[in-house]
């Protein structure tokens, strides 16, 4: 069974539209790290946001927000007024503390000026 | 300072032949990861260091595939007898501790012909 669910494969929005990529996650364990990333048409990923399973406090990060429910197993990712540089894939990821990353299959975002 | 490192960027080989991909991680990290990327997916885990030894190897595929990490800085992960399935970009990661943010190379793109 998949770890870390991300259903939706693409997304196509026009810049200053507010967007929302989905990620449900799967673990019996009580500790566990969430984290996304942000991997640019240059190949290289990059981290955006760590959360632990203790705290479900809401973040928000500029235009970038993340909402995590635990009753939900979800950790969703909203960008606020996109712009033509957040096309990307962007990942989620989870970690049961062991080291190894399960990623989902990432979200393709395509923002159209 | 410095990110994680890896060389070659691009490696094209012949089927049958062996190949190594270099990753040099961020200074004073001691957990040093590989994962493997293909075409649309999200990284795959194949193996991750805590210092010299390999703490897991779950993911490696079979035994073609191996990992060294002598001194506990610089990694190594060597493909023998490529298969053109072996085609995917191959990516490493370090952190500080195991739990904690892994962040990662540019990657190696390895294609197989």
């Amino acid at each position: 069974a998949q770890k870390v669910t991300q259903a939706q494969t693409e997304i196509s929005v026009v810049e200053k539209e507010d967007v929302t990529l989905d990620c449900v996650y799967e673990t019996r364990d009580t500790t566990y790290y969430l984290f996304w990333y942000k991997q640019p048409p240059s190949g290289e990923l990059v981290f955006l946001i760590r959360r632990n399973s203790f705290d479900e406090q809401n973040e928000i990060s500029g235009r970038y927000s993340w909402n995590f429910q635990k009753s939900t197993s979800s950790f969703n990712f909203t960008i606020t007024a996109s712009q033509v540089v957040d096309s990307a894939v962007y990942f989620c990821a989870l970690s049961e503390g062991l080291g190894k990353f399960y990623f989902g299959s990432g979200t393709k975002l395509n923002v159209k000026p | 300072g410095a990110g994680v490192s890896q060389t070659p960027s691009n490696k094209v080989t012949e089927k049958g032949k062996y190949v190594e991909l270099r990753c040099d991680p961020i200074s004073g990290h001691t957990a040093l990861y590989w994962y493997r990327q293909s075409l649309g997916q999200g990284p795959e885990f194949l193996i991750y260091f805590q210092g010299t030894g390999a703490a897991d190897d779950s993911g490696l595929p079979n035994d073609r595939f191996f990992a060294v990490r002598p001194e506990g800085s610089v990694s190594t992960l060597k493909i023998q007898r490529t298969e053109r399935g072996d085609s995917a970009v191959y990516l490493c990661a370090s952190s500080s501790v195991p739990q904690e943010t892994q962040y990662f190379g540019p990657g190696t793109r390895l294609l197989v012909l």
